[in-house]
């Protein structure tokens, strides 16, 4: 079965570059979440999109921005980076249904390394 | 704030030990639960979930866990753990209490397993 698929899988960036990173959901699924995971941590949630539309926003940086296309794929664009940014992003994507739970399944992650 | 508390930061058994690892939620509302777990350089990989119904559910590869309301847990078990076993397993809440909320992780288990 198809999943989430994010790119680059690897990044690695000097201290005040951006970075884009991408996130393909399962097909049909209309939600997309992202989540920051730092070294030996849990999972944070960042920010979440429901067609094309914030859902929710978690604790992501001012400078972190993102967004969802008419295709479903969201981008997370990072700006200034700094070294506290390394970390693991996570992309999930769930199917909408009316209300009723959803199920996160989640990408691969890119490993995001700021020089 | 909702958190969640797992109990273990790490857990070593040997192959054919059992396996319960501990996760407490602090809302008192509606939740739908979650375990994951996170192989050595992979990505979160749904192992159960909990939505309603009956409260033990089975999840994949000889887990499953019970939701016991009045405790606010949802404990983790396995009757004979493989040396395959090995990796960090999360717990998560949405509680959302319906679809879409962002999810909230526990700092997860590291189990290792002995061959």
């Amino acid at each position: 079965a198809a999943g989430v698929i994010q790119s680059p899988r690897h990044l690695i960036k000097e201290k005040r570059e951006t970075a884009t990173l991408k996130c393909y959901p399962i097909p049909r699924h209309d939600t997309v979440y992202w989540y920051q995971q730092g070294p030996g941590q849990d999972p944070q949630f960042l920010i979440s999109f429901y067609e094309k539309m914030q859902s929710d926003k978690g604790s992501i940086p001012d400078r972190f921005s993102a967004q969802q296309f008419s295709d479903y794929h969201s981008e997370l664009n990072m700006s200034s980076l700094e070294l506290g940014d390394s970390a693991l992003y996570f992309c999930a994507s769930s199917l909408y249904s009316g209300g009723a739970p959803d199920t996160q399944y989640f990408g691969p992650g890119t490993r995001l390394t700021v020089l | 704030a909702q958190s969640v508390s797992q109990h273990n930061h790490h857990v070593i058994l040997s192959e054919a030990a059992s396996l319960e690892l501990g996760c407490n939620y602090s809302y008192g509302g509606t939740v739908n639960l979650f375990w994951y777990v996170q192989y050595p350089g992979q990505h979160l990989q749904l192992l159960l979930k909990y939505f309603s119904g009956d409260p033990l559910v089975k999840g994949i590869k000889g887990f499953e866990a019970e939701f016991i309301k009045s405790k606010f847990s949802f404990n983790l078990r396995k009757p004979s753990v493989q040396w395959s076993d090995t990796a960090e397993y999360f717990c998560a809440v949405n509680d959302n209490g319906g679809s879409q909320g962002n999810l909230i992780f526990g700092k997860g288990t590291k189990l290792s397993v002995k061959p």
